[in-house]
């Protein structure tokens, strides 16, 4: 099974603030997710990457493959980027199926 | 809109009752999973299932059971035998090949009375 760190476990940041959120994982992997988590609940698959770097807006994920560790960085942070930031690598062996980390608390403040 | 649908948004459950959440995606995905969700935990997969008719135990079964009679629809059903019933939980869908993106659905909230 995959074993997810992810840090830190919560972070409050003024706004326009440049924001990163670290996971590492224990086991191998073809690719990772990064979510973002809403006060309500509900989660939205912000990224999947394999390699290298992906950039969506003012979010940047990045991930090395050999280290074991990604990365998700938030440009010009805003109070509406504030949510619960989670990493799912896969499970060893399983692509689809994730493991999941117990998520990054952001706080921007205005 | 394709999407992932729950229902209902908050549940409460009496003592030695079965409750039964429902998920309905129309992306025309072939897998759907149930997630638990523990205030402070990551989520953690209930059931699985990849074909209509099958479906596999995730990490945390115990107490659930679930039904893939339809492509669409993956209902989970907490019985008597879930001791701890109290969380969020997400159902989410994905195609088996080609994209990996999961798609999570709006989550129920369960609470025991």
């Amino acid at each position: 099974k995959n074993e997810v760190e992810q840090s830190p476990q919560n972070l409050t940041a003024q706004e326009g603030e440049f924001i990163t959120i670290n996971c590492s994982y224990s086991v191998g992997i073809s690719a990772l997710h990064w979510l973002q988590q809403h006060p309500g609940g509900g989660i939205v698959s912000l990224f999947m990457l394999s390699s290298g770097k992906k950039k969506h807006g003012r979010l940047i994920a990045t991930i090395n493959i050999q280290e074991k560790h990604s990365s998700l960085h938030i440009t010009a942070s805003h109070p509406r980027d504030s949510a619960v930031y989670i990493c799912a690598p896969p499970i060893s062996g399983s692509a689809r199926q994730l493991t999941f980390g117990s998520g990054t608390q952001l706080t921007v403040l205005p | 809109d394709g999407g992932i649908t729950q229902s209902p948004k908050y549940l409460f459950r009496k003592e030695g009752q079965n409750v039964t959440l429902s998920c309905e995606q129309n992306l025309n995905h072939d897998a759907m999973y149930w997630y638990r969700q523990d205030p402070g935990q990551g989520l953690r997969l209930i059931y699985y299932s990849q074909i209509v008719n099958d479906f596999q135990k995730g990490d945390i079964a115990e107490g659930y059971s679930v039904s893939r009679e339809k492509k669409e629809s993956f209902p989970l059903t907490v019985t008597s035998a879930q001791k701890n019933p109290t969380a969020f939980y997400l159902c989410a869908s994905s195609f088996l090949f080609g994209e990996e993106t999961q798609y999570f659905g709006p989550g129920t909230r369960l609470l025991v009375l």
